[in-house]
């Protein structure tokens, strides 16, 4: 079945740009995704890219896409103690289908 | 912004007793879902729900649990008989379908404790 991986933790420095990577296995993924979850609460949509897309850019974050393989990355620019959370990657191989998430990674950002 | 919202937050409740989890999902939106994520492992899917039918269903998702939109606003899971291992946090999400993608919109969870 289809998988998304993603490392488990990252640790930066206020200021610096943060990185976090995601690998997927599903040929058909039709829109990817990127959700932040800060303690205690739900799942924050961040931003989605669709498959057709190289790149997306929306104020301090930057998603890219590498469909041949199969890698997605979110950076943030700028990286603020309030971008402490986990962040999950997830799937989808249409409109209004489930998602698959990885097991998300936690940023932790130090000051 | 509008959002999803959960009830209760936390839910407490003993083996084999049913319980019901409550979601009032955005209110323009039509698919409905419910995810589960236990502890330390990945979110995943249970059940989606379009035109008061289920849509979609993962092998989770078995004759224990059911779902229901008993009116115009709510959107209900309920297990039957729990077991230790439904122990987790239960999202309720939400999208709709004006063209292009809508990606869901999860609420804050609620976290049930089966002792």
């Amino acid at each position: 079945g289809e998988d998304v991986e993603q490392s488990l933790f990252l640790s930066v420095r206020e200021g610096d740009s943060s990185v976090i990577n995601c690998t997927y296995t599903d040929s058909s993924s039709t829109y990817l995704y990127w959700y932040k979850q800060e303690p205690g609460a739900g799942l924050q949509l961040l931003t989605y890219i669709f498959s057709n897309m190289d790149m997306k850019q929306d104020q301090r974050l930057t998603v890219l896409l590498n469909k041949k393989d199969k890698h997605l990355s979110l950076r943030i620019a700028d990286t603020q103690t309030g971008d402490s959370a986990i962040y999950f990657c997830a799937e989808s191989s249409g409109r209004n289908t489930p998602l698959v998430f990885g097991k998300g990674t936690r940023l932790s950002v130090i000051a | 912004e509008p959002e999803v919202t959960q009830t209760p937050s936390h839910q407490v409740t003993q083996m084999g007793q049913e319980v019901i989890l409550r979601c009032v999902p955005i209110s323009n939106h039509l698919y409905f879902y419910w995810y589960r994520q236990i502890l330390g492992q990945k979110v995943e899917f249970l059940v989606s729900f379009y035109n008061n039918e289920i849509s979609e269903k993962s092998e989770i998702f078995d004759d224990q649990f059911s779902v229901e939109r008993p009116d115009g606003s709510n959107f209900t899971l309920k297990i039957r008989s729990t077991k230790l291992e439904d122990s987790a946090m239960y999202f309720c999400a939400s999208s709709g379908i004006d063209g292009g993608n809508q990606p869901q919109h999860f609420g804050d969870g609620t976290r049930l404790s089966i002792l």
